[in-house]
């Protein structure tokens, strides 16, 4: 079954500290993976879009890295700040017998001063 | 370029009734989907639109249902409505022909829609 699990389910950091989302997936074959931010009562907005040759990406403080043979996405956020307070969601498309975009759970991050 | 724009923001219904819920793209972006948020379930897909054909469907009952016009935009409609339905509507949109490729999805704001 394809399915997209992340951890922690929230977590609460001091400003200016670091931090790293996890995402495993077992969606196979895997074609991309994608992490969103989204910000209470908004909608999500693109982080990072990887597909199986990319190990790394980065967009300003967030990176985020792929390990295809373990199935395992992070995201890490370096000197957090307030306003990276929301949910962090991860995204995998693949699968057989039907392409499908599987939406993980996401991570609630709470910055706080 | 102005981003996916969503009407009504907010809607309060009674049970049983019906919502029609709209979805403007970007300007040049032919490829519109839907989602439902609730804090449980977190984001679920509901149904994909390009050049006016649905092309991906997800595991909802028949009283969701929408269309895309020549135009790109797209509507989502719920009849019978139940409390269950209550969540964050959400619209994506890309210049993909397919919600799985590797091009970005543009998320609108959303609808919040209230079932008392």
């Amino acid at each position: 079954k394809n399915q997209v699990e992340q951890s922690p389910q929230s977590l609460i950091i001091l400003e200016g500290k670091n931090c790293t989302l996890q995402c495993n997936y077992t969606v196979s074959p895997f074609s991309n993976l994608r992490w969103y931010k989204q910000d209470t009562g908004r909608g999500p907005v693109s982080l990072t879009i990887m597909t199986f040759s990319e190990n790394t990406k980065s967009n300003g403080r967030y990176t985020a890295t792929l390990d295809a043979d373990t199935k395992q996405s992070s995201l890490h956020i370096t000197a957090s700040q307030l306003s990276d307070s929301a949910s962090y969601i991860c995204v995998v498309s693949g699968g057989t017998g039907g392409f499908k975009t599987i939406f993980g759970a996401g991570t609630r991050l709470f910055v706080k001063a | 370029k102005a981003g996916v724009t969503q009407t009504p923001r907010y809607l309060i219904k009674t049970r049983g009734q019906q919502v029609t819920l709209s979805c403007s793209p970007i300007s040049g972006h032919r490829s519109v989907s839907w989602y439902q948020q609730t804090p449980g379930q977190g984001l679920q897909f509901l149904f994909e639109y390009f050049s006016e054909t649905q092309r991906n469907k997800g595991n909802f009952p028949g009283r969701f249902s929408g269309r895309q016009f020549s135009n790109s935009r797209s509507e989502m409609n719920v009849s019978t409505l139940e409390l269950g339905d209550s969540a964050l509507y959400l619209c994506a949109s890309s210049s993909a022909a397919n919600m799985n490729s590797y091009n970005e999805q543009f998320f609108g704001p959303g609808t919040r829609l209230t079932v008392l």
